[in-house]
């Protein structure tokens, strides 16, 4: 079974630091793209950070450029968040998820076409929560 | 203020059909594809739409989606209670480098 089980969600003071774990299974975790995304309370989605799956290209939302820090170790299937500089706004549920997708044709013979991206496999989350 | 902009709230009864619209850019649904999740109450998101209107394996083909220009669109047909949650449209961001979600529209099956 595909699955993405996060753990390390915390009370924390202002300006604390915190580390973060996914553990991926059930698929080839080195061969997808994967992101951490949160959800503060009552609030909607927000993209946090992406690193791709050999871990060379890392992007991050720009409330956190700076202060997270996205990695991955591929031999033990897991995905990591560094946070530092805590601040109340970082109080969230942090949702680790997988990257998919493909390419699509726009013409049968295929000769123009474009990729596509969505995120198809979820945790259940961990709460940080910085007060 | 979400990138991508939804209505807050949408609703209707059981077995109608209802709409939920999503409004991006050039840099995002423009020149990205856009996806669309459902988040049940107490629950993680679940990737319910990808690539403008192609549904997960699982996923009723009650469910649909389209786009036209930057904007793209999720129909639900047939609506059952079990529908009742919060509906996000999700791209990515050539301009910004990340992924940008619509501030979510809550689904009320009346």
């Amino acid at each position: 079974e595909v699955q993405l089980v996060e753990s390390g969600g915390a009370l924390v003071q202002p300006g604390g630091s915190l580390r973060l774990s996914c553990a991926a299974s059930g698929f080839t975790f080195s061969s997808y793209k994967m992101n951490w995304v949160r959800q503060a309370p009552g609030k909607g989605l927000e993209w946090v950070a992406s690193i791709s799956g050999s871990g060379a290209t890392i992007y991050y939302a720009d409330s956190v450029k700076g202060r997270f820090t996205v990695s991955r170790d591929n031999t033990k299937n897991s995905l990591s968040l560094e946070m530092n500089s805590l601040r109340a706004e970082d109080t969230a549920v942090y949702f680790c998820a997988r990257e998919g997708g493909g390419r699509h044709c726009v013409v049968s013979s295929c000769t123009t076409y474009y990729y596509y991206s969505y995120m198809d496999v979820w945790g259940k989350g961990t709460t940080v929560t910085a007060s | 203020q979400s990138v991508l902009t939804q209505p807050p709230s949408a609703s209707a009864t059981p077995g109608q059909r209802v709409t939920v619209s999503c409004s991006g850019s050039s840099s995002n649904i423009g020149s990205s594809t856009a996806n669309w999740y459902q988040q049940l109450p107490g629950t993680a998101p679940r990737l319910l739409i990808y690539n403008y209107n192609q549904r997960p394996s699982g996923v009723p083909d009650r469910f649909s989606g389209s786009r036209s220009g930057t904007s793209a669109s999720l129909a639900i047909s047939g609506l059952q209670s079990e529908d009742e949650g919060d509906y996000y449209c999700a791209a990515w961001d050539d301009s910004l480098n990340g992924w940008v979600f619509g501030g979510g529209t809550k689904l009320t099956v009346l």
